[in-house]
């Protein structure tokens, strides 16, 4: 039972490069989100997505793309990387629209961009 | 502007204490609040949650409060062990927005034997 998984572990990158960030879950889920935690910071919403084929910004969505084309998939992409976003990427997933239902995370990319 | 703060950086205890983690929110649109463990190169693991139509949410040594009018939360942990040392993050969520959770910076844990 694999859960949430997130593909790389570590990327360094140089500045203006680019690079896809994967996700995949196994729990049939609809929801699934990409949040990046800094050093001293919770985690932040970047983009989400309700469903396959669908996505919307969160709270940090400058500097990054998503698709969801298959609903098991949810691919976070960095067209011309910048130091700033350097961080520990998160993925995570959920299903259903029940509130109780919490979302689960992959265990992070950490992305370095020189 | 934060609107979920954890404003202990830190806290630590003795095992077989009770350890008592804080949560604030300025957001009164939020209805469900959620507290995550995270483990050092680990993604962050549901712990307990709580809705706003409840005061109170026991899971075996984890107990969640909410105080609405206060907008405050907290987590207890009854006996602490020192397998609790981590980061704790309270989230919040409302409808909409895909539910997406608002994140607190985190208070670290230490549990002392």
């Amino acid at each position: 039972n694999a859960g949430v998984t997130q593909t790389p572990k570590f990327r360094v990158l140089k500045t203006g490069q680019s690079m896809t960030l994967l996700c995949a879950q196994d729990m049939n889920h609809e929801y699934m989100y990409w949040y990046r935690q800094d050093p001293g910071m919770g985690l932040r919403l970047i983009h989400y997505s309700v469903g396959e084929g669908t996505t919307a910004k969160g709270e940090v969505p400058d500097g990054y793309n998503v698709s969801r084309l298959k609903k098991q998939n949810f691919l976070l992409g960095l067209e011309s990387a910048a130091p700033s976003q350097t961080s520990v990427y998160f993925c995570a997933s959920r299903g259903g629209t029940e509130r109780n239902q919490p979302q689960h995370f992959g265990d992070g990319t950490r992305l370095s961009i020189l | 502007d934060q609107q979920v703060k954890q404003n202990s950086p830190s806290l630590s205890v003795q095992e077989g204490r009770i350890s008592i983690l804080n949560c604030d929110y300025t957001n009164s649109m939020f209805d469900y609040f959620l507290w995550y463990k995270k483990y050092p190169a680990e993604g962050p693991t549901f712990l307990i949650s709580i809705s706003s139509i409840k005061d109170k949410n026991e899971d075996g040594r984890f107990t969640v409060f909410l105080n609405k009018s206060a907008k405050h939360l907290s987590l207890h942990i009854v006996p602490s062990q020192p397998g609790d040392s981590a980061v704790y993050f309270c989230a919040a969520s409302r409808w909409g927005a895909g539910t997406a959770l608002i994140f607190g910076k985190g208070t670290t844990l230490s549990v002392s034997s």
